[in-house]
């Protein structure tokens, strides 16, 4: 069955140095997502991303978080300068297209530990 | 804005049925999932709504009514690993985007 990947499955990095999480989504869908969980909270949504560009980003999704798509299988998110308070678990979604009914896949998560 | 609400916790028996409820208020409404999470994993697909009415889907259904903003995932037969924390979702199109309540923690006990 097809599923969606993500790597690494544990980080762990020192307050302000940079991050990049990776994910490869299920190949012939063309949404992606990011979502975060910190621990004992709800999933938040993060960005979703579509045809090479930004859909739609929350409040949290600031100018030290990016998402590239660079080649026709990662999509990665990038945090510049990492805080505390980003630690947490991220997940990574993929949709197929087509109708809206279509559901998200989640990948097993990067669970992210900032000190 | 979202506002996505549900319940924080409940508790039941196994063998017994459980309804947990989810009401929204959205600007754009797409269609309502739900999901099921067990600590530490990943969400799973559980249910999707979009016209109002149950689906029945074998142990698990769920209904929605939109004039309402209100849907309930129903858990018939409950087994000890249907605990877990239960997700409710709204879709909206633009933006593509899929937005989750709180979620409800729920503990099956013998």
């Amino acid at each position: 069955e097809p599923e969606v990947t993500q790597t690494p499955s544990h980080q762990v990095t020192q307050m302000g140095q940079e991050v990049i999480l990776r994910c490869v989504p299920i190949s012939n869908h063309l949404y992606f997502y990011w979502y975060r969980q910190i621990l004992g909270q709800k999933v938040e949504f993060l960005v979703s991303f579509y045809n090479n560009e930004i859909s739609e980003k929350s409040e949290i999704f600031d100018d030290q978080f990016s998402v590239e798509r660079p080649d026709g299988s990662n999509f990665t998110l990038k945090i510049r300068s990492t805080k505390l308070e980003d630690s947490a678990m991220y997940f990574c979604a993929s949709r197929a297209v087509g109708t809206p009914n279509t559901e998200a896949f989640f990948g097993q998560g990067t669970r992210l530990t900032v000190v | 804005g979202q506002n996505i609400d549900q319940p924080t916790e409940m508790t039941a028996t196994e063998g017994a049925i459980v309804q947990i409820n989810c009401t929204y208020q959205t600007s754009g409404f797409n269609g309502l999932f739900w999901y099921q999470q067990h600590a530490g994993e990943a969400p799973t697909f559980l249910s999707y709504n979009v016209l109002d009415g149950l689906e029945e889907k074998g142990r698990f259904s769920s209904f929605l009514s939109r004039s309402k903003g209100y849907s309930y995932l129903l858990l018939k037969e409950l087994q000890m690993k249907d605990s877990a924390s239960y997700l409710c979702a709204v879709f909206k199109a633009a933006g593509n985007k899929l937005t989750f309540g709180g979620g409800t923690r729920v503990l099956v006990k013998p």
